[in-house]
């Protein structure tokens, strides 16, 4: 057990659609990253914060957008769904980037 | 830029072989290391990191990776695998940062599925 959250472990939306996927990190631990896993693309770094801010961007639409509250908890917020975002969403936190067990998306 | 590149995308082996996967990586400035293990339908877990001194790491269940900073290269091994190593094999770089504010974000290569065969 990583001592990484996220929440909901599945979630299935059709296209167009909102969706919002929340990590809360180790107890603790102060850096959020966000990661999106593909078959076509892989491991893809979308989004960093630390304590609060943004801390650095890889390739993350603009559809995407994520936060970090004052609990240290963050959002991974996902709109205009198209079929392609269909992935495994990861968080990770602390230095060593512990890894949380993904939020699978389905877009149909 | 950075980039990794693991050489094999499946690696079939049988049970109790020894295994190397190959990972090669590019940059212009130092990096650390990491391999990371995911079973299906799991998420990543750390396997094991170079971040300085020795270039030999090694991992609580018997996997061992070498840093060659000449061949950029940071191969994983494992004198005699089991069953239940059958998983993918994934090798990452990040750029150290200064200061605070975590590490920067790591770079994956494509991934290396192991295989496992009684």
């Amino acid at each position: 057990d990583s001592g990484v959250t996220q929440t909901p472990k599945h979630l299935i939306t059709a296209t167009g659609q909102r969706v919002t996927l929340r990590c809360s990190p180790r107890s603790g631990d102060l850096s959020v990253y966000w990661y999106q896993q593909s078959l076509d693309q892989g491991l893809q770094f979308l989004i960093q914060y630390y304590n609060g801010e943004e801390r650095a961007k890889g390739n993350i639409l603009e559809r995407f957008s994520a936060q970090q509250f004052p609990d240290l908890h963050s959002e991974l917020n996902l709109s205009s769904l198209e079929l392609g975002d269909s992935a495994l969403y990861f968080c990770a936190s602390s230095v060593e980037q512990y890894f949380g067990p993904g939020t699978r998306l389905t877009v149909t | 830029a950075q980039s990794v590149t693991q050489l094999d995308s499946q690696v079939p082996v049988f049970e109790e072989a020894p295994v190397e996967l190959r990972c090669n990586y590019s940059s212009s400035v130092s990096v650390y290391l990491f391999w990371y293990v995911q079973y299906p339908n799991q998420g990543l877990q750390l396997l094991l990191k170079y971040l300085s001194g020795s270039t030999l790491v090694e991992s609580i269940n018997g996997f061992e990776a070498e840093f060659n900073k000449s061949q950029t290269s940071f191969h994983l091994r494992k004198p005699s695998v089991h069953i239940s190593d059958t998983a993918e094999y994934f090798c990452a770089v990040s750029v150290p940062r200064l200061g605070s504010g975590g590490y920067n974000k790591l770079i994956f290569g494509a991934g290396t599925r192991l295989a496992v065969h009684p």
